[in-house]
């Protein structure tokens, strides 16, 4: 597997309570990626990242925010979370973009209560 | 807007049977790929294919691209248990700097 880790694993939070999850990779890959996955909806995209400090929105990024300071380091942070963002969020890294093989990491399983 | 129909979502076999998941566009695609979900499992890549009509095979599992590249499937021959999980195609849209749409999934079981 690829050197991906996402922590924590799992997170149980209150609404309206700000969160974040960290995406670690030691690949060096250019590009990171966050989704989140829903049944029924299969893997969307949050935000992604294109390099240090250059960072694009997803298709479903209202209510995110995204930092990258390190080529190793893609936090995503729900600013005041709520029982819709309930999900199970996958980071992914990959070398050249979008047209090149993703690896994603272990998941993060995280409940808005 | 760009969107990735993948059918059946659900598919039920006897072990030895084939399978076959399909996925479709409204638009050409620059690119598909396919990856593979096992159960509690995260998203491990399977192929891309890139060329209009564009067929590769990895063992037991067969990956077609449509000639007007707004298609593909995935057929496994004769499943197997170790086949089980939720297979997803995903659409790039837009060439090398585009959107990457994942299609819904399908979830296949193997029955023993």
């Amino acid at each position: 597997d690829a050197g991906i880790t996402q922590s924590p694993r799992h997170k149980v939070t209150e609404t309206g309570t700000p969160v974040t999850l960290r995406c670690h990779q030691t690949e060096n890959h250019r590009y990171m990626y966050w989704y989140r996955q829903d049944p029924g909806h299969g893997l969307r995209l949050i935000h992604y990242s294109y390099g240090v400090k250059d960072t694009d929105k997803g298709e479903v990024s209202d209510g995110y925010s995204v930092s990258r300071s390190k080529t190793e380091d893609f936090l995503l942070t729900l600013e005041s979370a709520t029982s819709s963002q309930t999900s199970v969020y996958f980071c992914a890294i990959s070398a050249a973009g979008p047209n090149t093989e993703a690896f994603f990491g272990q998941g993060t399983r995280l409940t808005v209560v | 807007g760009q969107q990735v129909m993948q059918i059946p979502q659900y598919q039920h076999v006897q072990e030895g049977e084939d399978f076959t998941t399909y996925c479709n566009s409204s638009t050409t695609l620059s690119n598909i790929q396919w990856y593979k979900q096992r159960p509690g499992g995260h998203p491990v890549f399977l192929i891309q294919l890139v060329k209009s009509g564009e067929v590769k095979k990895q063992k037991r599992l067969t990956f077609q691209f449509g000639e007007a590249k707004k298609n593909s499937s995935l057929h496994i021959t004769a499943t197997q248990t170790t086949d089980v999980g939720t297979y997803f195609c995903a659409g790039l849209y837009g060439g090398s700097q585009g959107n990457l749409i994942f299609g819904k999934g399908t979830k296949l079981s193997v029955k023993p």
